[in-house]
């Protein structure tokens, strides 16, 4: 089956510009995640989506950063206006269900702010 | 919220010894425990989960134990090899998933 897909894989960008990325999960999958890992740590939760709504966004800086699952299906993460510490790895990931699936990666949107 | 710590940070084997990366967890709602392994510059990948029902699993040289009473879980390795050098998480979840800091793990030849 193909895996999750995301664009682009590489960013970068001035702090206050604005950048989107991409994530196609894998067909059938129910819920789709975007995290955000900095270098040398975990990846952190930034929204959760069950279909086409919300889960948990207590994550998500709202001021800055949205996100939206069109049709249940394919998703878009924006920051608007970028900072410096916002460069990281974003990864997708899909699953199943809720929570104790297998969570399945996609090969991540590395962002750089200068 | 849930809260995961992961130790140690960094792990050094030689080859053919025995890994062991120990996690704690907040919650104790908390059902599900994957394990992901993250080679450089890859996407994390699952290795081992176990559920709360179940005490132990084990997936050829890797296993995972669970004690729930503690809220703890651990993640063994035996018989390493170069290729299981990564970086590997833990997380716990109810409703979402928590990971872990990450433990680097270098198997030395």
């Amino acid at each position: 089956e193909a895996g999750v897909a995301q664009s682009p894989r590489y960013k970068i960008i001035e702090k206050r510009q604005s950048v989107a990325f991409w994530c196609n999960p894998i067909s059938g999958h129910a819920t789709l995640y975007w995290y955000q890992q900095i270098l040398g740590q975990g990846p952190k939760l930034l929204i959760q989506f069950q279909n086409n709504g919300v889960v948990d966004d207590s994550q998500l800086p709202k001021d800055r950063f949205s996100a939206e699952r069109l049709k249940g299906v394919d998703s878009t993460l924006k920051i608007q206006p970028a900072k410096l510490e916002d460069s990281a790895v974003y990864l997708c990931a899909s699953s199943l269900g809720l929570a104790d699936y297998e969570q399945y990666f996609g090969p991540g949107t590395r962002l750089t702010v200068t | 919220g849930e809260n995961v710590e992961q130790h140690p940070s960094t792990l050094s084997v030689q080859e053919g010894d025995s890994a062991v990366i120990k996690c704690t967890y907040s919650d104790s709602a908390s059902n599900y425990f994957p394990w992901y392994k993250q080679e450089l510059g890859k996407r994390p990948q699952l290795i081992i989960d176990i559920r709360s029902n179940v005490g132990e699993k084990k997936d050829q040289r890797i296993a995972v134990t669970l004690n729930k009473t503690a809220k703890h879980f651990s993640l063994h390795i035996t018989e390493t090899q170069p290729e299981d050098s990564a970086v590997y998480f833990c997380a716990a979840s109810m409703d979402k998933v928590i990971f872990g800091p990450g433990t680097s793990l270098s198997v030395i030849p």
